[in-house]
Parts: structure tokens; sequence; C-alpha cells
């Protein structure tokens, strides 16, 4: 079955610091990869997309990874800020329109 | 936000009442998708569109229904609501070029008594 695992389910990390969200999938055959940004009470915002053939893609201060023979991709964020605070969710497709799986996100919240 | 608008934005029913979201587009995107969204759970697909009346369910369609008579306009009916479609929802639409990914709108969220 295709699934797509987020961790951790929650995270608090104070203003500034640096954290690294974790998405481990099982979807084949792999299309593309997708970190979206959800603020509370609003639709999910695309940060980055990767396809298979891409192991890194920034977007500002975050910054995605990919590995695609294990199946892993991480969502770096650097010297957080206090608009940060979100769910972080991970979109694996598979090669075809409807198939598109998504992660449970990461709850992140930044302290000041 | 790629000109998607979901209305009602906030709406309390009760079971049994039938109920109709609509999702409206501005770009002509050929592919339009209805997901709910529920704490512990991803994004779950209802139905989604790749045309005019060209429809297909996806996970959790039971209990659901849609309609797409206008590439714009994508409906989403629940016929008869009952307590466990309370839920957020969200419209989104597929844009295939430059780069092949979904926007969403902002969401509807329904309470059903």
């Amino acid at each position: 079955k295709n699934q797509v695992e987020q961790s951790p389910q929650s995270l608090i990390i104070l203003e500034g610091k640096n954290c690294t969200l974790q998405c481990n999938y099982t979807v084949s055959p792999f299309s593309n990869l997708r970190w979206y940004k959800q603020d509370t009470g609003r639709g999910p915002v695309s940060l980055t997309i990767m396809t298979f053939s891409e192991n890194t893609k920034s977007n500002g201060r975050y910054t995605a990874t990919l590995d695609a023979d294990t199946k892993q991709s991480s969502l770096h964020i650097t010297a957080s800020q206090l608009s940060d605070s979100a769910s972080y969710i991970c979109v694996v497709s598979e090669s075809s329109a409807s198939k598109i799986i998504f992660g449970s996100g990461t709850r992140l919240s930044i302290r000041p | 936000d790629a000109g998607i608008t979901q209305s009602p934005r906030h709406k309390v029913t009760e079971t049994g009442t039938p109920v109709t979201l609509r999702c409206h587009q501005t770009e002509n995107h050929r592919y339009m998708y209805w997901y709910r969204q529920d704490p512990g759970h991803g994004l779950r697909l209802i139905h989604y569109s790749y045309g005019v009346k060209d429809t297909d369910k996806g996970e959790v369609s039971d209990g659901y229904s849609v309609s797409r008579s206008k590439t714009e306009d994508f409906l989403l009916t629940l016929e008869s609501a009952t307590s466990s479609q309370t839920s957020v929802y969200f419209c989104a639409i597929r844009r295939e070029s430059p780069t092949d990914e979904q926007f969403f709108g902002p969401g509807t969220r329904l309470t059903v008594l």
C-alpha cells in the first residue's frame, strides 16, 4: 500500500534555531515529492517540488532533500521565525494524475 | 492562490440535510479535486474531475457526489449529511505547467450536528 509517513508529529523549537522534518514514503512508481506549509485555518501552500532526478531544492530558508533510493525526504528550516509556525505536509505523487498521497503532517511551533 | 475560491467558508447543518459546497477557479485548469482534512489524517481525496462532466472517485467517496458542468466550478454534495462528515473540506486544482503541482483553496469548515 502506498504510504507517506512523517516525523515527528509535532515539534517545538526556539526562534532562531534550525530544525529538520522527515518524510518516508513507499509510493511506487514515483513521480514527484512536494512539501507544503499549512497555516492554521488556511489551505496548504507549496514550498518545494522535487522529481526523481533532483536531490535538493531550496526556497529561501527552506531546503528540501530527496533520496529516491531510500525513499526519504527531509525539510530543513534555517534560522526559524515565528511565522514558520505551521503544519508541514509531505506529498508524494505516483506517475498518474489521480494518485497523490499526503502525509499527516508535522506541526511545528516556534517559541520566542 | 491560483484564483481558487470556496463557498461557503463555514457551515453548520443538521444530520440528514443535504449540503453543497462550491469550488470556483479562474484559470481554466482541467483537474479539480475535493479533499477532506481531519485531525490525525492527511488530506484524503473524496472525488476529482479531469474535465467538464468527467469525474472519478477518491479513497473516501462514500456519502459524497460531485458535479462539474463548467470548467470553473466543481460542486461537492453531501446528499444526507452525517456527523462523520464534520470536517474541513479543501478544493484544489492541478496546474500542469510549467511545474506539475496542486494549489489549494482556503477551505470550508463544515459542522454536522
